[in-house]
């Protein structure tokens, strides 16, 4: 079993739909990212998260440590949300610290 | 522009040559990380240094290899190259090790292609 599991791994939606993407983690942690990665390739850090929730614009992630789970929505989702969405999370110690360890992804298309 | 800078942006080399991949850290940052991305196995670490030194290890091979310079710039070597070192090679900086306040900036990624 992956350290990190996403679901779904798939998603389609229609414009204008809430999206949640879900992210669960077996590992002590120091914090949890949520990155975003369109076609093409790079790769953009969305949130950083220890506790709580962050909003920015549409999207806004939530994270509960002691069921160590997180959810990234998205509210009124448009075509170019399409993309891959990864979560990942950072170790809580030693040299483990700064790493990450990803998710398998969240494949995102959005319908206009 | 994240503002870390990776070159080449692709490469396209035959089985058993080396590369080096490299990576400018955005300005201020200490720390680069090395991550691997193939079809198969996702993303993974591959290494970190901070200020110079190697800080912590992942999944690297004992045919890869990197360093990071006094500028802070770092290079990644890919020795005796095999079909399955495929893959996008991605380097991030963080300004420490990433705190509270500090996440990673991720360059643009090197797409490597052995034939």
């Amino acid at each position: 079993k992956n350290e990190v599991e996403q679901s779904p791994q798939n998603l389609t939606a229609q414009e204008g739909e809430f999206i949640t993407i879900n992210c669960s983690y077996s590992v002590g942690i120091s914090a949890l990212h949520w990155l975003q990665q369109h076609p093409g390739g790079g790769i953009v850090s969305l949130f950083m998260l220890s506790s709580g929730k962050k909003k920015h614009g549409r999207l806004i992630a939530t994270i509960n440590i002691q069921e160590k789970h997180s959810s990234l929505h998205i509210t009124a989702s448009h075509p170019r949300d399409s993309a891959v969405y990864i979560c990942a999370v950072r170790g809580s110690g030693g040299t483990s610290y700064g790493k990450l360890t990803f998710g398998q992804g969240t494949i995102l298309t959005v319908h206009p | 522009d994240s503002g870390v800078t990776q070159t080449p942006k692709h490469l396209i080399t035959a089985t058993g040559q080396r590369v080096t991949l490299r990576c400018s850290p955005r300005s201020g940052d200490l720390s680069v990380y090395w991550y691997q991305q193939s079809l198969d196995q996702g993303l993974q670490f591959l290494i970190q240094y901070y200020n110079g030194e190697e800080r912590a290890k992942g999944n690297i091979l004992e045919r890869f290899s990197a360093q990071q310079f006094p500028d802070l710039h770092s290079e990644l070597n890919l020795s005796s190259l095999e079909l399955g070192d495929s893959a996008l090679y991605f380097c991030a900086s963080s300004p420490l090790f990433p705190g509270r306040r500090y996440g990673y900036t991720f360059g643009s990624g090197t797409r490597l292609t052995v034939v």
